[in-house]
This record gives structure tokens, sequence and C-alpha cells, in this order.
């Protein structure tokens, strides 16, 4: 069955460090999308990512930057000089096709707290 | 542009009560889905919605029930609520559904079940 796991629970780090948030995943699909959503402490969750299983080239946007390896089913998100700002849960997210074919469902992880302290 | 909204943003209830969780998007998407988000869990869809009149399960939907007789809208009732249901619930929203798309979400609901 595909899944999702974010093995790091909480992540705690001083403002200005570089920060990974580790993401690895299980699916028998060779067509698959991933995802990173942000929940900051407001409580909403906020896309951050979309990455197809065609695409493996990484992604910067500004600090943050996503690498993808499916080699090693993973997905990770690294955030370069840690802001305060950057505090929040992060979510990594697998899609999948519905059983009837229908549409696609996100399969989330647990979650990683982070947490950057000034 | 409200995009997606949902009330009430918090709700205590009582063991037994009926509970329903509303939730309303501007964008005419046609897929919608509610999730809870529990510790540890993540997220976990429990119904979701292709169009008006067309709903099917999640992972985990005993003891919730749907409806959508507009696109816009795709309210969630705990037909009688239990403690293993005080959780954070999200409704989210697609275009079509498809894999690739991303899903929206609503500000979600801290729901208390004493």
């Amino acid at each position: 069955a595909q899944k999702v796991t974010q093995a790091q629970t909480e992540i705690s780090v001083v403002e200005k460090e570089d920060v990974t948030l580790d993401c690895v995943y299980e699916t028998r699909d060779t067509t698959y999308y991933l995802f990173w959503y942000k929940q900051p402490p407001s409580g909403e969750l906020v896309f951050l990512i979309r990455r197809n299983s065609f695409d493996e080239q990484n992604e910067i946007s500004g600090r943050y930057s996503w690498n993808f390896q499916k080699s090693t089913s993973s997905f990770n998100f690294t955030i370069t000089a840690s802001q305060v700002v950057d505090s929040a849960v992060y979510f990594c997210a697998l899609s999948e096709i519905f059983g009837n074919n229908q549409g696609g469902k996100l399969i989330f992880g647990q979650g990683t707290e982070l947490s950057v302290k000034p | 542009d409200a995009g997606i909204t949902q009330s009430p943003r918090y709700k205590i209830t009582e063991t037994g009560r009926q509970v329903t969780l509303m939730c309303h998007q501007t964008w005419s998407h046609s897929y919608m889905f509610w999730y809870r988000q529990d510790l540890g869990h993540g997220l976990r869809l429990i119904y979701y919605s292709a169009a008006a009149d067309i709903t099917d399960k999640g992972e985990v939907p005993d003891g919730y029930v749907v409806s959508r007789s507009k696109t816009e809208n795709f309210p969630l009732t705990l037909e009688s609520a239990t403690r293993s249901q005080t959780s954070v619930y999200f409704c989210a929203s697609s275009e079509y559904g498809l894999p690739q798309e991303t899903q929206y979400f609503g500000p979600g609901t801290r729901l208390l079940v004493l």
C-alpha cells in the first residue's frame, strides 16, 4: 500500500541554521506526485510544492529547496538559513489514484514539527 | 475571493450529539474532500465528492455522513459524536480531482467531544 513516512517528529534549530526535513514514500504506481505542505501555528495548510515522478530535477525557491530521488524513494525538503517564521509543522504527501480511477487522493506523512529559535 | 471556508472554526460538543461541520468553496471545483488531523497520523481522508450528489468513502469514514446537494457546499455530519472523533477537520478542494492537482485546504475546524 502507498505510504509516506516522516521519521523526524520534531526538529529544533537556531535561526540561520540549515535544516533538512526527510520524507520517504512507498508506492506501486509508476506515475505519482509528491507534495509538501506547511502548517504554521495559525493552523491552516499552505501548499509549498508539487513534484511528479518523471521529474527528478531538484527545485529551489528562495531559501527552500527540494531533493527528489526515486532510487531511494525520498523527497527531502531543505530550508537554508532558517528563520523564526519557518516554525511550523511540515507535511509530505503522496498522490495516488482512487480505486475507481475517479481521481487522486493525498496520503500524508505524520508531519515534522520544526521549531526555529532566535 | 473567499476561496474555501469552514464553519464553525471551533466546536465543543458532548458524546452522542449530532454535529455538522460546514465547508464552502467559491472556485466551483468539482472535487471536495474531508480530512481529519490527529497527532501521529498526519491527515487522513474521511470522505470525498467528485461532484454534486456523488460521494464516496475515504480511509476513515465510520461515524461520518456527507452530502453534496450543491457544488460549492460539502457538509460533514457526525451522527452521534464519540470522544475518538475529537480532532481537527479540514475540508479541501481541487478542480478536477486529478492526482497531479494541488488540493487547497480550508482553515480547519477544531472539534472537542466531551
